[in-house]
């Protein structure tokens, strides 16, 4: 089975800095998605950059950027010149390639990880 | 702005009392999920509607059961909820589901059980 582990619960990052959220995961698919999902305090959960296994060429949104090395099964997402609207809970997940109609296509998340940002 | 919508954002229910929570989407998507996430917890899938058709998870509860009458419209039924239940519950669209497509989020409610 599929899981995805982020190994820090809470981070902490000074405004304008850097800071890297970390992410395994573990599969034995060839194809799939692995997502970072941002979550505001009470508001909705959003996508903040995602990534085609097949791709090697890292994904990059503005600010936000990952770091994905396949054979490792790691996918971090950096996030430079923080902000305090950047401040949330963080969901790696990880997603069979295809077009499923059942269990198989399920998105996995991992624990999240609660990115505070200090001004 | 196209979205997905929860109602209410914060129920309140008792012990075995049933209770629906309620999602509308004006993307037009074919696919609606529901989500529970547990506090410190991952959200994790219940269902998914692929328009008119279910797909229950294997392991969710037989307590909890799903409605879709038209595209617009997906309902989440608690018939007797427990303290365990006590979570918040997430809605999402896509427009298939294939992995390239998206997945929008509803903000959610989150369900207290006295």
């Amino acid at each position: 089975a599929q899981t995805v582990t982020q190994s820090q619960p809470e981070m902490s990052v000074q405004e304008a800095e850097t800071v890297t959220l970390s992410c395994t995961y573990d599969t034995s698919e060839s194809d799939y998605y692995l997502f970072w999902y941002k979550q505001p305090p009470s508001r909705q959960m959003i996508l903040v950059i995602r990534q085609e296994a097949y791709k090697q060429q890292n994904a990059t949104e503005n600010r936000f950027s990952v770091n994905f090395q396949k054979a490792a099964k790691s996918f971090s997402l950096k996030i430079s010149d923080s902000q305090l609207g950047d401040a949330a809970m963080y969901f790696c997940a990880y997603r069979p390639g295809g077009n499923y109609g059942g269990s198989q296509g399920n998105l996995i998340f991992g624990k999240g990880t609660k990115l505070s940002v200090k001004p | 702005d196209a979205m997905v919508i929860q109602n209410p954002r914060y129920q309140v229910t008792q012990f075995g009392k049933p209770v629906t929570l309620s999602c509308s989407q004006t993307l037009n998507h074919n696919v609606m999920y529901w989500y529970q996430q547990k506090s410190s917890q991952a959200p994790k899938l219940l269902f998914h509607y692929y328009d008119k058709d279910f797909n229950n998870e294997a392991d969710t509860p037989d307590n909890f059961q799903s409605r879709r009458p038209n595209t617009s419209f997906c309902f989440l039924d608690i018939r007797s909820p427990g303290l365990g239940d006590a979570a918040m519950y997430l809605c999402a669209t896509s427009r298939g589901l294939a992995t390239y497509n998206e997945q929008f989020f509803g903000p959610g409610t989150r369900l207290t059980v006295l």
